[in-house]
C-alpha cells in the first residue's frame, strides 16, 4: 500500500519561496506507474491541480501557476518536491501530495500540510 | 483551464438520490473517458470514489455510480446515508496534459 506525507515549513514569509517535500513509502517512485503530483486547497474553497512530474523527470503545470512553480523528483530518496516562488497570501492552503493514475485519476494522497503565507 | 461547473449544493433524505453534474467542455470531459470523482469530508484528504467516469475502486459501496454525456458527466449516489454527507469534486484529463477539478459540491443529508 503507498503511501505519502508531506513535509515542510507551515508559515512562509511574503515574496519568499515555498518548499514542500513528499516522501513515498510502502512502493518505488521510480515505479514508473504514477504521476507524482500536488494539489492545493485554500480554506473553504476547492482543489487546485498544480502540477505533476513523472519519474523520467518530465512536468506539466497548471498554466496558472506556471511562473512560479518547479517540481523535482528525488529517486534516491523516494521523494519528489514542490517549490512555489513570489508567494502571496493567496497562496496560502492545505498543499496535498498525490499519486495520479496513469489512467489520470488520483488514488493516493497525503494527508495535507498547511502553508500560511504571513508576515 | 478553467475550473469544471458543478453545483454549489445538493440535498436528499436518507434513501434517496441524488445526481451531481459536472460539466466541462471537448477539451476536458467530452474529450476522454478520464473522469474521477472524490469524496471529502471535513478536514480530511479526498478518497476516490469514481475513476475512467464510471469504474469503482474496491472498497467504493455500489451505491455510487458515474457515467457520462457528452461534456457532462454525472455522480449518483442511491440509497443516501447519513454518512455521504461531505464535499464532492470531479476532475477531469485535459488536452493540455494537465488536470482540472470542478469547483465542488457540498452533499447535505437532511
Amino acid at each position: 500500500q503507498v503511501q505519502l506525507q508531506e513535509s515542510g515549513p507551515g508559515l512562509v514569509k511574503p515574496s519568499q519561496t515555498l518548499s514542500l517535500t513528499c516522501t513515498v513509502s510502502g512502493g518505488s517512485i521510480s515505479s514508473g506507474s504514477y504521476y507524482w503530483s500536488w494539489i492545493r486547497q485554500p480554506a473553504g474553497k476547492g482543489l487546485e491541480w498544480i502540477g505533476r512530474i513523472y519519474t523520467s523527470g518530465s512536468t506539466n503545470y497548471n498554466p496558472s501557476l506556471k511562473s512560479r512553480v518547479t517540481i523535482s523528483v528525488d529517486t534516491s530518496k523516494n521523494q519528489f518536491s514542490l517549490k512555489l516562488s513570489s508567494v502571496t497570501a493567496a497562496d496560502t492552503a492545505v498543499y496535498y501530495c498525490a499519486g495520479w493514475e496513469l489512467a489520470y485519476y488520483f488514488d493516493y494522497w497525503g494527508q495535507g500540510t498547511l502553508v500560511t503565507v504571513s508576515s | 483551464q478553467s475550473a469544471l461547473t458543478q453545483p454549489a449544493s445538493v440535498s436528499g433524505s436518507p434513501g434517496q438520490s441524488i445526481t451531481i453534474s459536472c460539466t466541462g467542455t471537448s477539451s476536458d470531459v467530452g474529450g476522454y473517458n478520464y473522469v474521477s470523482w472524490y469524496q471529502q469530508h471535513p478536514g480530511k484528504a479526498p478518497k476516490l470514489m469514481i475513476y475512467e467516469v464510471s469504474n469503482r475502486p474496491s472498497g467504493v459501496p455500489d451505491r455510487f455510480s458515474g457515467s457520462k454525456s457528452g461534456n457532462t458527466a454525472s455522480l449518483t449516489i442511491s440509497g443516501l446515508q447519513a454518512e455521504d454527507e461531505a464535499d464532492y469534486y470531479c476532475s477531469s484529463y485535459t488536452s493540455s496534459s494537465i488536470g482540472v477539478f470542478g469547483g465542488g459540491t457540498k452533499l447535505t443529508v437532511l
